[in-house]
């Protein structure tokens, strides 16, 4: 069965707005989660990894006032995106490691008009 | 840098028509070799991991090969629901506990009844 789930699955917002994507882990707790990005037709790339009671490690580039991460819980990590642009629209897809093998949750497709 | 490279982009075949597809990967130490299956606008599904050049895993008509170089994904017999895009990603040895991944772009296969 599922291990990783995400909310909503798509989401269309007007430039501007802040977005928020949940990712929940479903049959166990994950002190770490990862969030990563993927255009058409291109690699998944790592955005920021998810530390539950702590600061998210960004990866070079990624914006961090911009995807603002928290990883409130043990089973739930919440990437916003802040202030959203068409550059923006992409394929935001979440994992968790169990316990040696990374599983990735369905996706949220972000639109942003 | 760890580097990833997957052939063909694309692949077409026929029912029943088996096939390889190939993962080149540089890393400075592999702590693991993934592969992943990915169905439009979906996440990425688990199917292996490998560890070590001469490593075999089997999974239904997929069978996954290791050397230190590459890895090859093996489509015995394939059907039509094989369709799919497949990624490959390695983990290397750095950074501890660190479990970053490094994808390819992928292989979209196409198998046609």
């Amino acid at each position: 069965g599922a291990v990783v789930s995400q909310h909503p699955s798509r989401v269309i917002c007007k430039s501007g707005t802040s977005v928020k994507i949940e990712c929940r882990s479903l049959d166990f707790q994950a002190t770490t989660m990862f969030w990563y990005r993927q255009f058409p037709k291109q690699s998944l790339m790592l955005m920021a990894t998810s530390n539950e009671g702590s600061k998210a490690t960004y990866e070079q580039g990624v914006e961090k006032d911009k995807f603002l991460i928290n990883h409130a819980s043990l089973t739930l990590s919440t990437l916003t995106v802040t202030s959203a642009h068409p550059e923006d629209s992409s394929f935001y897809i979440c994992s968790v490691i169990k316990p040696d093998t990374q599983y990735f949750g369905p996706g949220t497709r972000l639109t942003v008009l | 840098e760890d580097q990833v490279t997957q052939s063909p982009e694309a692949l077409r075949l026929q029912e029943g028509e088996s096939s390889s597809l190939n993962c080149s990967y540089t890393v400075s130490g592999l702590r693991g070799l993934f592969w992943y299956r990915q169905d439009p606008g979906k996440g990425p599904e688990f199917l292996f991991t490998l560890y070590s050049a001469g490593e075999e895993k089997e999974k239904e008509r997929l069978k996954a090969t290791l050397t230190k170089k590459e890895s090859f994904l093996h489509i015995t017999a394939p059907k039509p629901e094989d369709s799919a895009t497949y990624l490959c990603a390695v983990r290397d040895n750095s950074g501890g506990s660190n479990y970053k991944l490094t994808f390819g772009k992928g292989t979209l296969l196409t198998v046609n009844p």
